[in-house]
């Protein structure tokens, strides 16, 4: 059963305009969380994470949210840009591991 | 940049043969991983290493072996490839033990074809 969830296979957005990816989770020990980039044959780059203990984490046009009463994170790009166009993982710290959700793929217009 | 390089970054093989993965790291961590990216799947992970001969396994493991000898160097290996093992094939490293703060930096990947 997945334990990290994301549930849209793909978002559109315009050039300027907000971005929001979300992935929901199971497990509530899971005590971080983080996001990853991925462009097409290159490795994962890590973005922005937040700890469990903050509903918050800002990082220029990235911001993470974290509602653990619902096990639900969301990752906002504002304002979304063509280079962001990628697909976009969703992690949680499970120990030593990292568990992955399956991505959404994120493109952006001009 | 993370210091991780993956060798080789392609390869084609045949049902049965032996194959070895490496990944080199220059910055020195504990910690290294190989995860592998299937369409559908996210990344799953493999083995992962939390020091020089100290491994364990990870969710697909199956049909894997790893070896660390050295801080630097982590080999994943498919002792008789099959066809399910396609994909692409991912190393990482951790600056820290897990938990909070447990970032991990990737390599640039792996694409490995059993024909």
């Amino acid at each position: 059963d997945q334990q990290v969830k994301q549930n849209s296979p793909s978002l559109s957005v315009q050039e300027g305009r907000i971005s929001i990816l979300n992935c929901d989770y199971t497990n509530s020990t899971f005590d971080y969380f983080l996001w990853y980039k991925k462009y097409p044959a290159e490795g994962p780059t890590f973005l922005i994470s937040i700890s469990s203990i903050k509903d918050k984490n800002e990082d220029g046009r990235f911001t993470v949210f974290l509602n653990k009463s619902a096990k639900h994170l969301s990752l906002h790009i504002v304002p979304s840009q063509p280079g962001d166009s990628a697909v976009y993982f969703c992690a949680a710290s499970a120990g030593t591991a990292l568990i992955f959700g399956k991505g959404t793929t994120l493109s952006v217009s001009s | 940049d993370a210091g991780i390089t993956q060798s080789p970054r392609h390869k084609v093989t045949e049902t049965g043969t032996p194959v070895t993965l490496r990944c080199h790291q220059t910055e020195n961590h504990r910690y290294m991983y190989w995860y592998r990216q299937d369409p559908g799947h996210g990344l799953r992970l493999i083995h992962y290493s939390y020091g020089v001969k100290d491994t364990d396994k990870g969710e697909v493991s199956d049909g894997y072996s790893v070896s660390r000898s050295k801080t630097e160097d982590f080999l994943l290996t498919l002792e008789s490839a099959t066809s399910s093992q396609t994909s692409v094939y991912f190393c990482a490293i951790s600056r820290t033990s897990g938990g909070a703060y447990n970032e991990q930096f990737f390599g640039p990947g792996t694409r490995l074809t059993v024909l």
